[in-house]
């Protein structure tokens, strides 16, 4: 199947740093992708999608502020947590398909960020 | 965006064919079913895809019924290597954009033992 991939795996910053997690799709092109976030234990929510050239819709409850999310080229979003605080600690997970009818949608392998 | 139930755990052993049913009594026309896998720490990986009736590829078997109300995955001979949480998921797949986001329900654990 279609490789998406994360960079990076994992991540440690202090509080209040940003960090940026990047999300590419390697061999298809993707106008859509989406950001997820996963807590130990609990199901992944969807945090916003990504859309090439255009703002990122975001899911009710998601600051759009602290996740910064830009979708440069049809193989490349980024999401940025602004001002990181501990309980920014979590799995994000991204996900892209491709273009036509029926394409399955990829997801990559996770980013672990923890926040000291 | 159609809703999923499914059982929050199932046990089986090993070498056994283990059968995963979801209801989504809400689906729409253009929704497809799709069934992720997912081990501790890593992101779903895709398992199978399906509109209607069965289909099959070299890992599972999906099944859903005419009215397309629920549908089944079937793991052949289950390894411990299986043990995992497996979503059902519904969306449409016909058109880009944020019309085919995924929204995950709570999965199903399956245990399997040797």
């Amino acid at each position: 199947g279609a490789v998406v991939s994360q960079h990076p795996s994992w991540v440690i910053c202090k509080s209040g740093t940003s960090v940026k997690i990047e999300c590419r799709s390697l061999d298809f092109q993707a106008t859509t992708m989406f950001w997820y976030r996963q807590f130990p234990k609990q199901s992944l929510m969807l945090m916003a999608t990504s859309n090439e050239g255009s703002k990122a819709t975001y899911e009710q409850g998601v600051e759009k502020d602290k996740f910064l999310i830009n979708h440069a080229s049809l193989t490349l979003s980024t999401l940025t947590v602004t001002s990181a605080h501990p309980e920014d600690s979590s799995f994000y997970i991204c996900s892209a398909r491709g273009e036509q009818p029926g394409d399955t949608q990829y997801f990559g392998p996770g980013t672990r960020l923890t926040v000291l | 965006l159609a809703k999923t139930t499914q059982p929050i755990s199932m046990d089986s052993y090993e070498g056994q064919e283990v059968n995963i049913t979801c209801s989504h009594n809400n689906i729409a026309t253009n929704d497809y079913i799709t069934w992720y896998q997912q081990f501790p720490s890593q992101g779903p990986r895709f398992i199978i895809q399906g509109y209607k009736t069965k289909v099959t590829n070299e890992v599972a078997s999906l099944f859903i019924p005419a009215d397309r109300k629920s549908s089944t995955l079937s793991l052949p001979r289950v390894s411990l290597s299986d043990t995992a949480v497996y979503y059902c998921l519904v969306g449409d797949m016909w058109y880009g954009g944020a019309t085919n986001k995924l929204i995950f329900g709570t999965g199903t654990l399956l245990a399997v033992q040797p």
